[in-house]
């Protein structure tokens, strides 16, 4: 069974950058997949950051963004602010109705 | 504006079931999938499923199958999530959240519903 890969933690300076991943056990994300990525405060249902590898949800400031790098989704954050630390989440389509989430990322801006 | 109301939370005893619903508002209710995601406590999100609410079709994750049910009454715009044979392990906040564009897109999300599982 393919799992979806996080990175379970990382840590980025304020106003620095930082490239979260999200990858598969077996095999290369691609677009085929429509990687989106979500970010959830502690206490608080998951908000939209990037949908269909990268394109920002309405509302989401221009430091989020997605791609693919490699054979990973990608999420970069610039210019961390210390509100952005929490926690962010990939998910993948799998096909055939089925998504799967990764494990998440907690962020730590320090 | 767009809404999902979901109900309130239960407590269970392991083995029984457990009915969550999720009322949706502000919007038509068969024109978007209705998904349901779970996150036990401390733990990530876990996708569970989605219903199309305009026939009714259901897409399970393979975790689930055989244990859990969506279905949902368009006359009232509500989807419903029901898990049987409950375990501790599904102690959890149950959300519904609204699928728009692509199926990784999950635009508005429910309030949660927290279900614990204890004897």
């Amino acid at each position: 069974q393919t799992v979806v890969t996080q990175e379970p933690s990382f840590s980025v300076s304020p106003g620095g950058t930082v490239t979260l991943t999200c990858g598969l056990t077996s095999g290369s994300v691609s677009t085929d997949y429509y990687p989106s990525w979500y970010q959830q405060t502690p206490g608080q249902a998951p908000r939209t950051l990037i949908f269909s590898t990268n394109t920002r949800s309405s509302g989401v400031p221009d430091r989020f963004s997605g791609s693919i790098l490699g054979n990973k989704a990608a999420l970069t954050i610039t210019g961390a602010q210390a509100d952005d630390e929490c926690d962010y989440y990939c998910v993948l389509y799998m096909g055939s109705g089925i998504s799967v989430f990764g494990g998440g990322t907690k962020l730590t801006v320090l | 504006q767009v809404q999902l109301m979901q109900s309130g939370a239960e407590v269970k005893k392991p083995g029984a079931s457990v009915k969550v619903s999720c009322k949706a508002s502000g919007y038509t209710f068969n024109d978007h999938y209705m998904h349901w995601v779970r996150q036990a406590p401390g733990q990530g999100l876990e996708w569970m499923g989605r219903i199309n609410p305009n026939n009714g079709g259901t897409d399970y994750a393979p975790k689930f199958r055989g244990r859990v049910t969506m279905t949902r009454d368009t006359s009232i715009s509500t989807a419903y999530m029901e898990l049987s044979r409950l375990r501790s392990d599904d102690t959890a906040v149950y959300y519904c959240a609204r699928q728009r564009v692509v199926a990784t897109l999950l635009d508005y999300w429910g309030q949660g519903t927290l279900v614990t599982v204890s004897s």
